[in-house]
């Protein structure tokens, strides 16, 4: 079974700080996705990469930025933590495009 | 173009019941299209996934319905039971998944 692992289950964090989310999957995906999941508004996509060391934005970047520096990991970053960013976190794998995404439980990030 | 419209946001079903959601989309180059089951606390996961060269696609009690031509396409979950009870969203791809804003599902017994 494919295991996407995030670290945190629930954060908090205060405006302005550095904010790291790490998601480690298990199955050797090529692709990887950060999404935020807020109520009324479904999963938006913030970032993703199809490689190592390769990434693309996604619908709603603003404020984020990602590393992949291993195969297994992908980082979502917050440079300027904010309140607007108060919201559920979800990484996702795939072995490519347009297959099953497997998603990790969500990290519940409050911004104080 | 790149949304997808998903309805009812809430359904209530009673046991036994059929329980219908139906989404729509406006781009014609999606060709994936996945419906995914969210309990609370956890993450979403893939619960049946059509493509759209089929007009049906049945596993067990989930079914999905697809219409190319509307382009619109629903799940029917039958004989729903109170374990359904879950947030469930279709999406459609051509590269990245497009979801919709989710329906909750409340079977009652």
């Amino acid at each position: 079974d494919v295991k996407v692992t995030q670290s945190s289950r629930y954060l908090v964090k205060r405006t302005g700080e550095k904010v790291f989310l790490e998601c480690v999957q298990d199955m050797d995906h090529e692709n990887m996705f950060w999404y935020r999941q807020d109520p009324g508004l479904g999963l938006r996509l913030i970032y993703f990469s199809y490689d190592v060391k390769m990434k693309e934005k996604g619908d709603i970047p603003e404020g984020y930025s990602v590393s992949r520096e291993k195969k297994e990991r992908f980082s979502l970053i917050l440079e300027s933590a904010s309140t607007n960013q108060t919201s559920m976190y979800l990484c996702a794998s795939s072995t490519s495009w347009n297959q099953p995404q497997h998603f990790g439980d969500g990290t519940r990030l409050s911004i104080l | 173009q790149q949304q997808v419209k998903q309805s009812p946001q809430s359904l209530i079903v009673q046991k036994g019941g059929i329980s219908i959601i139906n989404c729509a989309y406006e781009n014609t180059a999606f060709d994936y299209f996945p419906w995914y089951q969210q309990f609370p606390g956890k993450g979403p996961a893939l619960l049946i996934a059509i493509r759209p060269d089929v007009s049906e696609k049945k596993e067990g009690r989930f079914t999905i319905s697809f219409n190319k031509s509307a382009k619109q396409f629903s799940l029917h979950i039958m004989d729903s039971q109170p374990g359904d009870s879950a947030t469930y969203f279709c999406a459609a791809s051509r590269r990245n998944l497009i979801f919709g804003k989710g329906t909750k599902l409340s079977v009652k017994p």
